[in-house]
């Protein structure tokens, strides 16, 4: 099993442009998230999934999108990126409880807004 | 505003020592207490967690001491070693799915 894949790992933009991060889990997880990760901030969460077709917001919404169309995808959406979306983004997968609670989370997409 | 609170937010102990991490919370329907492991240029992962109906749980080196009165808990690492160097997460959830992380801390365990 692969776990969480996020590609890319590196990703510079330039201030307006859009761009898809995206997030696979082979864990058949209903459970997925997208967290930023900045310094002295810890991981804020920005949107998450119970399920396919099921989304919703998190502490850090604006400026992103999200949709779930299958169990294993939830791709992050920057419609217009800004440089305070300069972040680690960390996509993370998680049973319901009863399977395990345990977030297993993807390496990480470091993304530079210019 | 962060839900959790986490202190310090670096440390720095000799091999063999104890490295200790608080956290704090306010919302008294938090019912998951995790705490994750990061290294340079990884993702988390999950190190240790507790549920409110214990106070203590230990795995290995590693001990989560929780106090529920005070909404606090803390990671106490025994025996500190380099390989231990890394950025500690407190988070907290009342559901499967919303973890709240605290700041995180980074830890440096020196030789």
């Amino acid at each position: 099993n692969a776990g969480v894949t996020q590609t890319p790992k590196f990703q510079v933009l330039k201030t307006g442009q859009s761009m898809t991060l995206q997030c696979a889990q082979d864990m058949n997880h209903e459970y997925m998230s997208w967290y930023r990760q900045d310094p002295g901030m810890g991981l804020r969460l920005i949107h998450y999934s119970v399920g396919a077709g099921i989304t919703d917001q998190g502490e850090v919404p604006n400026g992103y999108n999200v949709s779930r169309s299958t169990t294993e995808d939830f791709p992050l959406r920057l419609l217009s990126a800004a440089p305070s979306q300069t972040s680690v983004y960390f996509c993370a997968s998680r049973q319901p409880r009863g399977g395990g609670t345990e977030a297993f989370f993807g390496q990480g997409t470091r993304l530079t807004v210019v | 505003q962060q839900q959790v609170k986490q202190s310090p937010q670096s440390l720095i102990v000799q091999k063999g020592g104890i490295s200790i991490i608080n956290c704090a919370y306010e919302n008294t329907a938090f019912d998951y207490f995790p705490w994750y492991q990061q290294f340079p240029g990884k993702g988390p992962a999950l190190l240790i967690a507790i549920r409110p109906d214990v106070s203590e749980k230990k795995e290995g080196r590693f001990t989560i001491s929780f106090n529920k009165s005070a909404k606090q808990f803390s990671l106490h690492i025994m025996d500190s070693q380099p390989g231990d160097s890394a950025t500690y997460f407190c988070a907290a959830s009342f559901n499967d799915y919303k973890l709240s992380f605290g700041a995180g801390t980074t830890v440096t365990v020196r030789a």
